[in-house]
């Protein structure tokens, strides 16, 4: 157990609609991690939040958002989405510099 | 930019064997980190080996080690005497310096290794 949670743990959900993603980091953690892994891909990094501010920003389409809120945990917004998006969503937390440790992830279904 | 390659998309070896996985990357910094994350097909991602490029001296966790060549930029995992729970993907990751507490960490496509029994 990495100490990072992810909720929900599955998603199915239609095109067109919205979902909300939920992660809260290890205790003490400050930076926020959300990266997108399609079937038997790599990870594909969304963004970086740090104690409440985005820091660094990847591949991260307009339709996604994401925020950290004062309690440190992070939402992850997807809207309109597309069959593309189906895929697992990972959330990692880190303190400063050092390793990042992941939760277990979100399958994401859209149909 | 930082790029990293990890050229070898699958291997297989038999138990008990040594394998190494390679990884290069690209970088004019001068300190640095690297790490080598596992995949097993639970699809958890777990930290497997963290090495400063500062650090001459090759990191080890039990049965994983690195060969860590700074001039090369390589940074292959060797991991003696494999057991079947070994089965993976490994990714290869580079963090720069941080700046303005970005962390961002540079991933490698993977590498599928198969342990057979």
């Amino acid at each position: 157990d990495s100490g990072v949670t992810q909720t929900p743990k599955h998603l199915i959900t239609a095109t067109g609609q919205r979902v909300t993603l939920r992660c809260s980091p290890r205790s003490g953690d400050l930076s926020v991690y959300w990266y997108q892994q399609s079937l038997d891909q790599g990870l594909q990094f969304l963004i970086q939040y740090y104690n409440g501010e985005e820091r660094a920003k990847g591949n991260i389409l307009e339709r996604f958002s994401a925020q950290q809120f004062p309690d440190l945990h992070s939402e992850l917004n997807l809207s309109s989405l597309e069959l593309g998006d189906s895929a697992l969503y990972f959330c990692a937390s880190s303190e400063r510099h050092n390793e990042q440790f992941f939760g277990p992830g979100t399958r994401l279904t859209v149909l | 930019a930082q790029t990293v390659t990890q050229s070898q998309p699958e291997m297989s070896v038999q138990e008990a064997e040594t394998v190494t996985l390679s990884c290069t990357y690209d970088t004019s910094e001068n300190n640095y980190y690297l790490f080598w994350y596992k995949q097993p097909p639970s699809r958890q991602m777990i930290l497997v080996i963290r090495q400063e490029a500062y650090k001459q001296q090759n990191a080890t966790e039990n049965r994983f080690s690195v060969n860590f060549q700074k001039a090369a930029k390589s940074f292959s995992l060797k991991i003696s005497d494999s057991q079947l729970g070994d089965t993976a993907m490994y990714f290869c990751a580079f963090m720069k310096p941080p700046l303005d507490s970005n962390y961002q960490l540079i991933w490698g496509a993977g590498t599928k290794l198969i342990i057979k029994p």
